[in-house]
């Protein structure tokens, strides 16, 4: 089965920029979603198809995908940012989605 | 404004049967693929089946299939997961989500979760 592979932990100083990696075979060739869930909360999307910003998420948030690593990056990062991050692809061969194991966004 | 909302999560005991809804509302229900992802206490988030939109095409998690059961009513814009040998592995917090257009679309709409608990 298709595994995404997270940090499962980074950390970053206010005003910084963050960058959280998901790694899997080729995900170069998948379409990648990236969520943010803060405590007690259920997850939102913050990030799809690759690279793509829902309304209401900040430009702060950027993400790219190529080879074997997707990376989610957060600019200018606010103490509102901490929470768990979460990227998911699709595996076409087995039919099933596929979310890494998370990464929890520390805010120093 | 898309809300979903989940119902019937609770207490079993290992063996025991459970079912699921999600109510939603604020978009054409039978347009969008559904899906349930559950999260275990403290743990990331695990995608446990989907259904497609008016065909009712499914696809389940190895973890689930043969025991857990998704389908859905249009015309009520309802969600269900009949659960059924349940696990103290299936103990989670279990969330509704819509599916964005194709097998590669992004879960844009959550629910709030319902926790299933199962324990002797």
């Amino acid at each position: 089965s298709y595994v995404l592979t997270q940090p499962p932990s980074v950390s970053v100083a206010p005003g910084k920029t963050a960058t959280i990696t998901c790694g899997g075979n080729t995900i170069g060739s998948k379409t990648v979603h990236w969520y943010q869930q803060k405590p007690g909360q259920a997850p939102v999307l913050v990030i799809y198809y690759d690279s793509d910003r829902p309304s209401g998420i900040p430009e702060r948030f950027s993400a790219s995908n190529s080879g074997n690593t997707a990376t989610l990056t957060i600019s200018r990062v606010e103490a509102g940012d901490e929470a768990d991050y979460y990227c998911q692809v699709w595996d076409s061969t087995s039919d099933h989605v596929v979310f890494g194991g998370g990464t929890k966004l520390t805010v120093l | 404004e898309v809300q979903l909302l989940e119902s019937g999560g609770g207490l079993v005991q290992p063996g025991g049967s459970l079912r699921l809804s999600c109510a939603a509302s604020g978009l054409t229900f039978s347009s969008y693929a559904m899906s349930w992802v559950r999260q275990a206490p403290g743990k990331g988030l695990e995608w446990v089946l989907v259904i497609s939109g008016r065909e009712g095409g499914t696809s389940y998690a190895d973890s689930v299939k043969g025991r857990f059961t998704i389908s859905r009513d249009n015309s009520k814009n309802t969600l269900f997961l009949q659960m059924n040998s349940l696990r103290a592995e299936d103990t989670a917090v279990y969330y509704c989500a819509t599916r964005g257009a194709g097998n590669t679309g992004p879960f844009d709409n959550w629910g709030q979760g319902t926790l299933v608990t199962v324990s002797s």
